[in-house]
C-alpha cells in the first residue's frame, strides 16, 4: 500500500492557462475527495466520487473547475482560465467506503 | 450547515508545557470528530478521533474528548515537545452527508526548548 499519491506536486502557470492534476488514491478505496487549502486556512471541501460517480459538489467549484473519474479508479481535477485567487494547495483523500480518509501530499499551485 | 471553529493560534509554548487547543463544532446529525496534524513540508495526518459522544481518542500522547452537551473536542497533552510543533487542524464528519470533512482553520504550535 503506497497511500495516496498526487501529481505534480507543485505547478506554476500563468493567468489564464489550464491546469490538471492527478489523484491516484489507495486501490482498494472506492471513494475519493477534492479539497483546497490557502494559506493559513483548513482545507475546504469541493467535490466526491463514489466509485465512478461525481456525488456532490460544493458551490466553492465554479465552472472553470472540473473534476473526473473515468474508471473509478484515478482522479482529474481541471481548471480553466486560472485566476490568481486560484492559488493554494489541492488536497486528495480516499476512503473505503465511509471509512477513515486518507490524504495525499497535495499540489501546490502557483497562478502568476 | 456543518462547521468547526477552532482557537486561532499561533501557539508558542516552552517544551514540557501542557497544551490546549480549543475546538467547538455546529452539526445537524451526529458527526464524527477528528484532530489532524500538518508538520511542515508535509501532507495531512490523522491524529486522533472520536465517533460518538464521550469518546475519548488518544495518540502520541494527545487526547480528545467528545462532548456534546458543550459541542466541542478540545485537543491536550500533558507534556509538549519540540518535535510536536506543527499545524493542528480540528475536523468533523457525517456520514449522513456524504462524509466530506469540515476543517477548522488551524492553530499553528511552536515549541522551543
Amino acid at each position: 500500500d503506497t497511500g495516496v499519491s498526487q501529481d505534480p506536486r507543485h505547478k506554476i502557470t500563468k493567468r489564464g492557462q489550464n491546469v490538471t492534476f492527478r489523484c491516484d488514491p489507495i486501490s482498494e478505496h472506492n471513494r475519493l475527495y477534492w479539497y483546497r487549502q490557502t494559506l493559513g486556512q483548513g482545507p475546504e471541501f469541493l467535490t466526491y466520487f463514489q466509485n465512478e460517480a461525481q456525488l456532490e459538489k460544493s458551490r466553492l467549484l465554479s465552472d472553470r473547475f472540473s473534476a473526473e473519474r473515468p474508471k473509478g479508479s484515478f482522479s482529474t481535477l481541471e481548471i480553466q482560465r486560472t485566476e490568481q485567487g486560484d492559488s493554494a494547495m489541492y488536497l486528495c483523500a480516499s476512503s473505503l467506503g465511509l471509512g477513515e480518509q486518507f490524504f495525499g501530499p497535495g499540489t501546490r499551485l502557483t497562478v502568476l | 450547515g456543518d462547521s468547526v471553529t477552532q482557537m486561532e493560534g499561533p501557539v508558542t509554548l516552552s517544551e514540557e508545557a501542557f497544551l490546549t487547543i480549543n475546538c467547538t463544532y455546529t452539526a445537524t446529525g451526529y458527526p464524527s470528530l477528528f484532530w489532524y496534524v500538518q508538520y511542515p513540508g508535509e501532507g495531512l495526518q490523522l491524529l486522533l478521533k472520536a465517533t460518538k459522544a464521550d469518546d475519548k481518542g488518544s495518540n502520541k500522547g494527545f487526547e480528545a474528548t467528545y462532548r456534546k452537551e458543550t459541542t466541542s473536542f478540545h485537543l491536550e497533552k500533558g507534556s509538549v515537545q519540540v518535535s510536536d510543533s506543527a499545524v493542528y487542524f480540528c475536523a468533523l464528519s457525517d456520514r449522513n452527508t456524504g462524509n466530506q470533512f469540515y476543517f477548522g482553520t488551524g492553530t499553528s504550535l511552536t515549541v522551543i526548548p
